[in-house]
């Protein structure tokens, strides 16, 4: 069974960098897909992020592209994320998932991220 | 403001339907037949409930079910039970080099 891991620091202080790595389990990425980050605030929606291809083509949200980076590292079977400058608006829950052609169907368990000094 | 609007809540009685809309554009929701559904309990993760508008993943109830006119997608929950109860959230497809757009949630009690 597909399984997705999130890790990285649950406190980041305001105007750093925020990373995240997710882990795939039992699926080896070069096989194919594009994987993604969703995050959510407390109390709010979701808010899709990045995706990447195994290839590292990337998609960013235009919203936060300035400030996003997506990469995969196929031979550790995982996916990053960093995100320069955060504000405590960038406090959230931050998801990774696999993204089919047609929806992201499986998520990683999410991982809490506060931004605060 | 989120890029899809949905009711911020709805309600039904037991063993009611209810039905929760999700609008978009004529770039996203009415481009695509991407359309997914999220069914969100309190402290969860996102589970998948319909996918490519009106397609269930095995395993998900019956009592759920999708559609999709113009710019529009809908969730339609028949037999409310209990355990239904939680966030939903719809998503679409949006091209370009824009992947998802996600509507805002809706809140559904179960009275």
């Amino acid at each position: 069974q597909v399984q997705l891991q999130e890790s990285g620091p649950g406190l980041v202080e305001p105007s750093e960098t925020l990373s995240l790595t997710c882990v795939v389990s039992d699926f080896a990425i070069s096989n194919g897909f594009y994987w993604g980050w969703i995050r959510q605030p407390p109390g709010k929606g979701l808010e899709w992020i990045a995706s990447v291809y195994h290839s590292g083509n990337t998609f960013y949200n235009p919203s936060l592209k300035s400030r996003v980076t997506m990469s995969v590292d196929t031979s550790k079977n995982q996916f990053s994320l960093k995100l320069t400058s955060v504000t405590a608006a960038d406090t959230a829950i931050y998801y990774c998932a696999r993204q089919r052609p047609d929806t992201l169907d499986i998520w990683g368990q999410g991982t809490m991220v506060t931004v605060s000094s | 403001q989120s890029a899809l609007t949905q009711p911020a809540s709805v309600s039904g009685s037991p063993g009611q339907s209810i039905t929760i809309s999700c609008t978009g554009t004529s770039s996203d929701i009415g481009s695509y037949n991407l359309v997914s559904w999220f069914q969100q309990h309190p402290g969860k993760v996102p589970k998948l409930i319909i996918y490519e508008a009106g397609k269930r993943p095995s395993g998900v109830s019956d009592r759920f079910s999708g559609s999709k006119s113009g710019n529009t997608a809908s969730l339609t929950i028949s037999g409310l039970q209990a355990e239904d109860e939680g966030d939903y959230y719809c998503c679409s497809y949006a091209g370009g080099s824009t992947f998802w757009v996600f509507g805002g949630g809706t809140k559904l009690t179960v009275l």
